[in-house]
């Protein structure tokens, strides 16, 4: 089974539709991440939290919002979906030590 | 403020030896990460550098000189499945003892045969 799981894997959707992209750990991870990935741009952080109760905002966190329902589960919501964030979103997972960060598989969205 | 750069193309010859830049600048620099990904996939951890020197994992060497602001990403016996994207990033210390993963745009290597 797969450590770090990202539901949907591909979505498309239309302007203004409130999606919900989901990730869940069995790493037993403390600290969960949500990043979007766009080409040439490289991997920015949308939101990330390092306990159910801590949640921060990254560098682009407009037009999203987080939930972290629990130590394993950690949602990223668009309340009303625009074409710019079309992209690649990644959720990952690190431990108390800081160290390296362990990817989920990517959720690809459209927004038409 | 915060900054990292690589080269974002890079073409080497399977069985060759490719060294892969990083330059950067950050305010409480804890650590830099170099990460594997393939087209459409999740980045993949390769290596860890805090202090400065020389890291050594099988093909895959990674330098650190925080002096300079600088690593590079060392691959050897270069191998067809090595074509990927390399991704440089630095952890940030920032407010409160947290960290921060700040990522470059990455490195598109292809390997041709």
């Amino acid at each position: 089974d797969a450590d770090v799981t990202q539901t949907p894997r591909n979505r498309i959707t239309k302007t203004g539709k409130r999606i919900m992209l989901e990730c869940s750990q069995t790493k037993g991870h403390d600290r969960m991440y949500w990043y979007r990935q766009d080409p040439g741009l490289g991997l920015r952080l949308i939101y990330y939290s390092f306990d159910v109760k801590d949640i921060n905002k990254g560098e682009i966190s407009d037009g999203y919002s987080v939930s972290r329902q629990a130590q394993a589960k950690f949602s990223l919501s668009l309340e009303s979906a625009i074409p710019n964030q079309t992209a690649l979103y990644f959720c990952a997972t690190s431990d108390l030590s800081g160290s390296y960060q362990f990817f989920g598989p990517g959720t690809r969205l459209t927004v038409l | 403020g915060q900054n990292i750069d690589q080269p974002t193309e890079m073409t080497a010859t399977e069985g060759a030896i490719v060294q892969i830049n990083c330059t950067y600048q950050t305010s409480g620099f804890n650590g830099l990460f170099w990460y594997q990904q393939h087209a459409g996939e999740a980045p993949t951890f390769l290596s860890y550098n805090v202090l400065d020197g020389l890291e050594e994992k099988g093909r895959f060497s990674s330098f650190l000189s925080r002096s300079k602001g600088y690593s590079y990403l060392l691959l050897k016996e270069l191998q067809m499945k090595d074509s990927a994207s390399y991704l440089c990033a630095v952890r940030d210390r920032g407010v409160k003892r947290t960290y921060k993963y700040i990522f470059g745009t990455g490195t598109r290597l292809k390997v041709l045969a």
